[in-house]
């Protein structure tokens, strides 16, 4: 069974401070899926992270892939009230995801004004 | 409109009863999967299908049924509900024309069961 280790579980910032939410396994994903989920709704996707070491950015939000393809980052830079929700990483296995998901226990964010 | 839809968004039912959460896709998405979301576990994946009378277990699927008769409609049945199955439980789909591929999902039902 594979398992993701995301930490912190909870955090709450200041609006303009930036922050790094990590996901840590000790097994290997075929790839890593960020999503965001607001109260009352279903996850979206964020973004995909495929080969090791890969970085990829949107706006003020920065994800990476570890090396080794078992673990990843969300780094918020300068983070805004709008960034508030529950942020949760997902992996894909050697199916490719075709098996579903396995998904971290989250990070919920909150940001101060 | 195009998407995911689960029904009811939220239900209340009595423990031994049997109860049906239905999700429809308008994509024609050939993968559909079934999670339940829980304070302190996250989701975790109970029936996948990959395509219409394809099904697959996932993590946690005992006390839980499914279907695909048709490519759009994904039900999952408790057979006789148990209080630990108290949770909120999301529907989603995938189109695996590559591996990788996002997963779409409903806004979810909320199953209280008393």
């Amino acid at each position: 069974t594979q398992l993701l280790e995301q930490s912190p579980q909870f955090l709450s910032i200041q609006e303009g401070e930036n922050l790094t939410v990590y996901c840590n396994s000790s097994s290997v994903f075929s790839s890593l899926q960020w999503y965001r989920q607001e109260p009352g709704e279903g996850p979206v996707l964020l973004v995909t992270v495929v080969t090791g070491g890969e970085v990829k950015k949107l706006k003020r939000l920065t994800f990476q892939f570890g090396d080794a393809r078992k673990d990843s980052s969300l780094h918020i830079t300068a983070a805004q009230t709008g960034d508030t929700g529950l942020y949760l990483c997902a992996g894909a296995g050697s199916g490719g995801g075709a098996d579903g998901l396995t998904f971290g226990k989250g990070t919920h964010l909150i940001i101060q004004p | 409109d195009a998407g995911i839809t689960q029904s009811p968004r939220y239900k209340i039912t009595e423990t031994g009863r049997q109860v049906t959460l239905m999700c429809h896709q308008t994509w024609s998405h050939s993968y559909m999967f079934w999670y339940r979301q829980d304070l302190g576990h996250g989701l975790r994946l109970i029936y996948y299908s990959a395509a219409a009378d394809i099904t697959d277990k996932g993590e946690v699927p005992d006390g839980y049924v499914v279907s695909r008769s048709k490519t759009e409609n994904f039900p999952l049945t408790l057979e006789s509900a148990t209080r630990s199955q108290t949770s909120v439980y999301f529907c989603a789909s995938s189109e695996f024309r590559d591996s990788n591929q996002p997963q779409h999902f409903g806004d979810g039902t909320r199953l209280s069961i008393l």
